[in-house]
């Protein structure tokens, strides 16, 4: 059963336009999400959360959009560069505490391309 | 700030010889690590978490013995793959949530290569 799904597999964008990945989630629990970029062979790097109390959070160029009504959330890039290009995986979490606390429901991914 | 490093960054064994992969936080201390697992072009998959102090809780289907982990300390977790096989070979990621941080973000290493001959 896959709680968080990212239904596009790969996005190819012009450098300087947006980019916008997109998640859904089925789980009514999680209540925070993230977003993490991705280079093959290392570890995720953090990139921006959201809490559900919000529906929108903007970092610099990103800015991640929730729709709980949805269970939708999506981040976008604005501009987008070439050095943006990488895997981008949301992932969620239930802070309510037991033994779900902390655990990250990761989606499959999304292979950004960003070309000059 | 927040930088988890993990050793060795990539491995290659015999079948049935053990592992040992160490996760370390080296600038915060972390109640709680995870253990993932990534194969090719596919999601992490959380394979346990790892509490300082007390035994590990494993995700449903990853096999307890074959995975031995360790918390040693608040900056220390061991992942061991014991009697490694073939199919054990994969992309494994630690992360650790500083104790001060609120909001369950998770800081990643960079992720340790298991190739079993």
């Amino acid at each position: 059963d896959q709680q968080v799904k990212q239904n596009s597999p790969s996005l190819s964008v012009q450098e300087g336009r947006i980019s916008i990945l997109n998640c859904d989630y089925t789980n009514s629990m999680f209540d925070y999400f993230l977003w993490y970029k991705k280079y093959p062979a290392e570890g995720p790097t953090f990139l921006i959360s959201i809490s559900s109390i919000k529906d929108k959070n903007e970092d610099g160029r990103f800015t991640v959009f929730l729709n709980k009504s949805a269970k939708h959330l999506s981040l976008h890039i604005v501009p987008s560069q070439p050095g943006d290009s990488a895997v981008y995986f949301c992932a969620a979490s239930a802070s309510a505490g037991g033994t779900s606390y902390g655990k990250l429901t990761f989606g499959q991914g999304t292979i950004l391309t960003v070309h000059p | 700030g927040a930088v988890v490093s993990q050793h060795p960054s990539w491995v290659i064994c015999k079948s049935g010889t053990s592992v040992k992969i160490e996760c370390r936080s080296l600038d915060f201390q972390a109640t709680t690590m995870f253990w993932y697992r990534q194969f090719p072009k596919q999601s992490l998959m959380l394979m346990a978490t790892s509490n300082e102090g007390s035994k590990a809780t494993y995700e449903q289907g990853v096999e307890k013995d074959k995975f031995l982990i360790n918390h040693a300390s608040l900056t220390l977790s061991t992942l061991t793959v014991t009697s490694a096989h073939p199919e054990d070979s994969s992309f494994y990621i630690c992360s650790a949530s500083p104790l001060e941080r609120a909001g369950n973000e998770q800081f990643f290493g960079p992720g340790t290569r298991l190739t079993v001959l």
